[in-house]
């Protein structure tokens, strides 16, 4: 069975500080995707990133940068210089290769104050 | 159109009557899934489509869920007997093969 875990009900920090979501997943399958998606008070989901399991470097995209560990299972995501728009909920999510189905964590709820 | 479209934004039902939401996916993309959201709470999976492929059911809650996608595009998901555990958000999302979904805004069910 698949799973995923964000230990992080709800995180809030201020303005420019960095803040690390934490993505644990489990699974038995060799061949995998990662997702990253945010939902801001608006409630639309936005994909921010998809990594396979293959590929473990890490990625950045201006302030958003992810850190892959397949040693610990883990697909951690870290903000840098926090902005007040950065506040929503963030998922993170597992697809397995032998079907589409997508498993969402709980989700971490970030505020960010100003 | 450009994303995902869900029919209607918000709906209020009562107890024990039957309700249709609507999904319109993104033209071309073969994957459609239906997910649901209650109130502060993750995203719950209930059913995907692949293609011609047969539907992964393993998410509908109960018998009284059920879901169709027509000519490989619309889906429609049913509710049929609303409890006012049923009440959430339900979102819809599409996408080519596995790449990144792609949601819809969601239908607000409201069962009172």
């Amino acid at each position: 069975a698949q799973k995923v875990t964000q230990a992080q009900t709800e995180i809030s920090v201020v303005e420019k500080e960095d803040v690390t979501l934490d993505c644990v997943y489990e699974t038995r399958d060799t061949t995998y995707y990662l997702f990253w998606y945010k939902q801001p008070p608006s409630g639309e989901l936005v994909f921010l990133i998809r990594r396979n399991s293959f590929d473990e470097q890490n990625e950045i995209s201006g302030r958003y940068s992810w850190n892959f560990q397949k040693s610990t299972s883990s697909f951690n995501f870290t903000i840098t210089a926090s902005q007040v728009v950065d506040s929503a909920v963030y998922f993170c999510a597992l697809s397995v290769s032998g079907g589409f189905k997508t498993i969402f964590g709980a989700g971490t709820r970030l505020f960010v104050k100003a | 159109g450009a994303g995902v479209s869900q029919s209607p934004s918000n709906k209020v039902t009562e107890k024990g009557k039957d309700v249709e939401l609507r999904c319109d996916p993104i033209s071309g993309h073969t994957a459609l899934y239906w997910y649901r959201q209650s109130l502060g709470q993750g995203l719950e999976f209930l059913i995907y489509f692949q293609g011609n492929s047969a539907p992964d059911k393993s998410g509908l809650p109960s018998d009284r869920f059920s879901a169709e996608r027509t000519g490989g595009s619309v889906s429609t998901l049913t509710i049929q007997r609303t409890q006012q555990e049923d009440s959430a958000v339900y979102l819809c999302a599409s996408s080519y093969d596995r790449r990144e979904a792609f949601f819809g805004q969601g239908t607000r069910l409201t069962v009172v």
